[in-house]
């Protein structure tokens, strides 16, 4: 079964970092363009960043541009997303998500950040 | 920025009943206009890229129309578990960005 896992978010401290995993299985991960997606609670989806297949090329919300820095470890089947400064507005579930063509045809299930004193 | 307006923020219908999602964008949109199905607690489902296709396993209930700044989603009959909130998105080509709807609830009237 073809699959995205996140892990890695908790509790931090506004201010503090946090690095964001996400395991992929059962499809070829290096052809793919990855996203990370975010959604605070009770809100819609926002686009947060994304990498080409091969990690060469990264694109980034203004939000958290110089602040989040997204990568990917193709032989690991493994994407990451690096948080620094984190301010109470980044607290949201944060997906991964597999892009084809545009749009995000496989999804993880989400892992929770919550950035709060 | 290429803004995706969503209507109606909530949508009251009964199982059996027809339901039509509608996503404006402020500019035309390329090709890359997709509807995502969430329900709570959940990650979003891809039902429909490029406008009008069917993802892998979506019901022939589920159908998208529509180019340039007007879409639709539009599911023909409603079943239990479609009542869910409904999310458009677009991509930007250059430099890339996406961009989704503020998301239309469907509810059970």
């Amino acid at each position: 079964e073809v699959q995205l896992l996140e892990s890695g978010g908790g509790l931090v401290q506004p201010g503090g970092s946090l690095r964001l995993s996400c395991a992929a299985s059962n499809f070829t991960f290096s052809i793919y363009a990855m996203t990370w997606v975010r959604q605070a609670p009770g809100k819609g989806l926002e686009w947060v960043s994304t990498i080409i297949g091969s990690g060469g090329s990264t694109y980034y919300a203004d939000f958290v541009k110089g602040r989040f820095t997204i990568s990917r470890d193709n032989p690991k089947n493994t994407l990451y997303l690096q948080m620094n400064s984190l301010r109470a507005e980044d607290t949201a579930v944060y997906y991964c998500a597999k892009e084809n063509w545009g749009s995000f045809d496989l999804w993880g299930r989400g892992t929770l950040v919550t950035v709060s004193s | 920025e290429n803004g995706l307006t969503q209507s109606p923020v909530t949508l009251s219908l009964s199982p059996g009943e027809r339901a039509t999602l509608s996503c404006r964008a402020s500019q035309s949109v390329s090709s890359y206009l997709a509807w995502y199905q969430q329900k709570p607690g959940q990650a979003p489902r891809l039902l429909i890229y490029d406008a009008s296709n069917r993802a892998t396993g979506i019901p022939a209930r589920f159908s998208g129309s529509g180019s340039g700044t007007d879409f639709t989603l539009t599911i023909s009959s409603l079943e239990p578990e479609d009542f869910a909130v409904y999310y458009c998105q677009q991509r930007s080509n250059w430099p890339p960005s996406y961009t989704f709807g503020q998301g239309t609830k469907l509810e059970i009237k």
